[in-house]
């Protein structure tokens, strides 16, 4: 079974710290990798995509890396704010496999002001 | 730009009955996915429509079941529920060329 792993499961940092969030992955035919942030009770806002011969994509304070070879992705969150706090989950595509993403289980954080 | 449209947002079922979730896609989008979420199991693809045909399926039981119709709308059936069904089922669409899915708020199904 493929699967994806997400660390830290739990964070918390200073307002204005910036962090990185850890996606490992299995599966070396990935066709993309998203990242995902969810609110609680709501639900996922796509926050970046990145296709498989990219390696990497930047919007705004977020940027995200992919490294096929060695089945890692990492979301870096430059300038920490408060409304950051949500859980972020990556997921990837396969080609052959239509829209079905495998999900890691997310990282909760929390900026504290 | 309407984004994804997910109704019911909340249910409650009591064990054995049936229940009917929708989704309407974003304009343009003809491929519409399936995901449960759970506390346990976090996300798990249930399954995806193009074109009023089921393109993939997950690991669920056949009491969970689906249908597009030729608006690219869809709907996702449970039948005979269970406790365990208890979750946020979420609807996904696709973006034209770039494969980013786009999701919906959700439908919060409580079983009694």
């Amino acid at each position: 079974k493929q699967e994806v792993t997400q660390i830290p499961a739990a964070l918390s940092v200073p307002e204005g710290e910036n962090l990185v969030l850890n996606c490992s992955f299995t599966d070396s035919a990935i066709y993309n990798l998203q990242w995902f942030r969810q609110d609680p009770g709501k639900g996922l806002t796509s926050l970046l995509l990145i296709q498989s011969s990219q390696r990497e994509q930047t919007s705004g304070r977020l940027n995200a890396s992919l490294d096929k070879s060695s089945g890692r992705s990492t979301l870096y969150i430059a300038a920490s704010q408060p409304g950051d706090s949500a859980t972020y989950l990556c997921a990837y595509g396969r080609g052959n496999a239509g829209n079905m993403l495998t999900f890691g289980g997310g990282t909760r954080l929390m900026v504290k002001p | 730009k309407a984004g994804v449209t997910q109704t019911p947002r909340y249910l409650i079922k009591t064990r054995g009955q049936q229940v009917t979730l929708s989704c309407s896609p974003i304009s343009g989008h003809r491929s519409v996915s399936w995901y449960q979420q759970t506390p346990g199991q976090g996300l798990q693809f249930l399954f995806e429509y193009f074109s009023e045909t089921q393109r993939n399926k997950g690991n669920f039981p056949g009491r969970f079941s689906g249908r597009q119709f030729s608006n690219s709308r869809s709907e996702m059936n449970v039948s005979t529920l269970e406790l365990g069904d208890s979750a946020l089922y979420l609807c996904a669409t696709q973006g034209h060329s770039t494969g980013e899915l786009f999701f919906g708020e959700g439908s919060r199904l409580t079983v009694l």
